[in-house]
């Protein structure tokens, strides 16, 4: 069985650094893409970048280029997303989400629980 | 940047059918999925490559696309289906960047 399991909550004050998880497990991890979804509260989902763990090839949607960093370490099945700087506007629930096939950037089939990150000072 | 258009919201009585209509200007050469998340949980995808049903999902969704336009079908809507719905595609098929549409708030009534 796919499973994508995020890391937990996260409080943070506006200015300070973060980097959030996202392991799978149940597939061939470093086969296929990886993609970060932001819904701010109350909001629509964004999406902000994709990543394949093979061989780290990653893109970026221009909203986000710049403002964030999507990695991925293949060797513990594990992508991450993180910020130098968070900003109160980065406040919202993040997603993690995988290809439905190998090899494949479209559809994103199987999707983390999602990571709940507040920036309030 | 690249955009999707959906209505905001649509109603539709128990055992009817409810159509979502998703506009873009690329959706003619690339593919559409759609995504259903009901409230406090993941997105779910119910449909991909225009009209393709995931294992799992009921048959009453069903999927298409013509020109600019890419439709989400629910044939006889349950209460259950009572969700927000959002399409899904990328500005190319040769460029992975994806993109969501604006989504759809679909009220079974």
């Amino acid at each position: 069985e796919v499973q994508l399991v995020q890391s937990g909550a996260e409080v943070k004050k506006p200015g300070e650094s973060l980097k959030i998880s996202c392991k799978g497990s149940g597939y061939s991890f470093m086969m296929y893409w990886i993609g970060w979804v932001r819904q701010m509260p109350g909001k629509g989902l964004e999406w902000m970048g994709i990543i394949y763990p093979g061989d780290s090839d990653t893109r970026y949607s221009p909203s986000f280029q710049g403002q964030v960093t999507i990695s991925a370490d293949k060797s513990i099945n594990t992508a991450y997303l993180q910020w130098t700087s968070l900003k109160a506007s980065d406040t919202a629930i993040y997603y993690c989400a995988s290809g439905l096939r190998p090899f494949e950037s479209g559809a994103l089939g199987y999707w983390g629980q999602g990571t709940l990150v507040t920036v309030s000072s | 940047s690249y955009e999707l258009t959906q209505p905001p919201s649509v109603s539709v009585s128990p055992g009817q059918t409810a159509r979502i209509t998703c506009s873009g200007d690329a959706l003619p050469k690339t593919f559409a999925c759609w995504y259903q998340q009901k409230s406090g949980q993941a997105p779910v995808l119910v449909i991909y490559e225009d009209s393709k049903r995931p294992s799992g999902i009921p048959e009453r969704f069903s999927g298409s696309s013509s020109g600019t336009t890419a439709t989400l079908t629910i044939s006889g809507a349950q209460v259950e289906d009572e969700a927000d719905y959002y399409c899904y595609s990328t500005d190319s098929s040769s460029n992975p960047i994806g993109v969501f549409g604006t989504g759809t708030k679909v009220t079974v009534l």
